[in-house]
């Protein structure tokens, strides 16, 4: 059974300051790499996804990704109030289309 | 952008009626998937279909059927509800290399 890891929380993060979120995952054929948001009641919303080693920025949100350490990232910056959900790491599963997840990490914004 | 629909927001079955959740995406994917989300325990696979009338069973097939007659349909069906499949229901497609955008979700409780 493939696994992806998160450290499920709760991560509280003062506004303004920098939310680092983290995933390991076991499969060293997974080649894609997904972050979803996720607010209560509400279904994931993809919001960033990378396939290369290294760093994506999209606007006030970085994925880094490490293959050799099976790590992958979300850093956001200058959090808000409204940043506050429950963030799900993805990953292929070698190279199929199906995803799995990880059971996410709830964050909370501090105003 | 890609809208995937779900039938039905909430719905109430009572035990061992046979339940159709239905789902329909407008983007000619080939990849469809039924997951369920459970508190603690996370997004679970039920299902998945990578064309029209295939099926692959998923982590948690047991109690449950597909159909995909049509590219853009894909029905999940509980044969027999029991209370154990009370939990939020998930659709998903996705066009090859990209990210699954999620139906809003059918939260559905057996009595």
């Amino acid at each position: 059974q493939k696994e992806v890891e998160q450290n499920s929380g709760p991560l509280s993060v003062p506004e303004g300051a920098i939310a680092s979120l983290n995933c390991t995952y076991s499969d060293r054929g997974s080649q894609s790499f997904f972050w979803y948001r996720q607010y209560s009641g509400k279904s994931p919303e993809l919001i960033m996804f990378i396939y290369s080693n290294g760093d994506k920025e999209d606007g006030r949100f970085t994925a880094q990704l490490n293959k050799a350490s099976q790590y992958v990232s979300l850093l956001i910056r200058d959090s808000q109030p409204s940043d506050s959900a429950t963030y799900l790491c993805a990953v292929t599963e070698g190279g199929a289309q199906k995803l799995v997840f990880g059971q996410g990490t709830r964050l909370t914004i501090n105003p | 952008d890609v809208k995937v629909t779900q039938s039905s927001r909430y719905l109430v079955k009572r035990t061992g009626e046979k339940v159709f959740l239905e789902c329909v995406q407008d983007m000619d994917h080939e990849n469809m998937f039924w997951y369920r989300q459970d508190p603690g325990l996370g997004l679970r696979l039920i299902y998945f279909s990578y064309d029209v009338k295939m099926k692959e069973k998923g982590d948690i097939p047991e109690g449950y059927s597909v159909s995909r007659e049509k590219k853009e349909r894909f029905s999940l069906i509980l044969e027999s509800a029991s209370t154990n499949q009370t939990s939020m229901y998930l659709c998903a497609s996705r066009p090859g290399g990209y990210g699954y955008t999620f139906g809003s979700g059918t939260r559905l409780t057996v009595v």
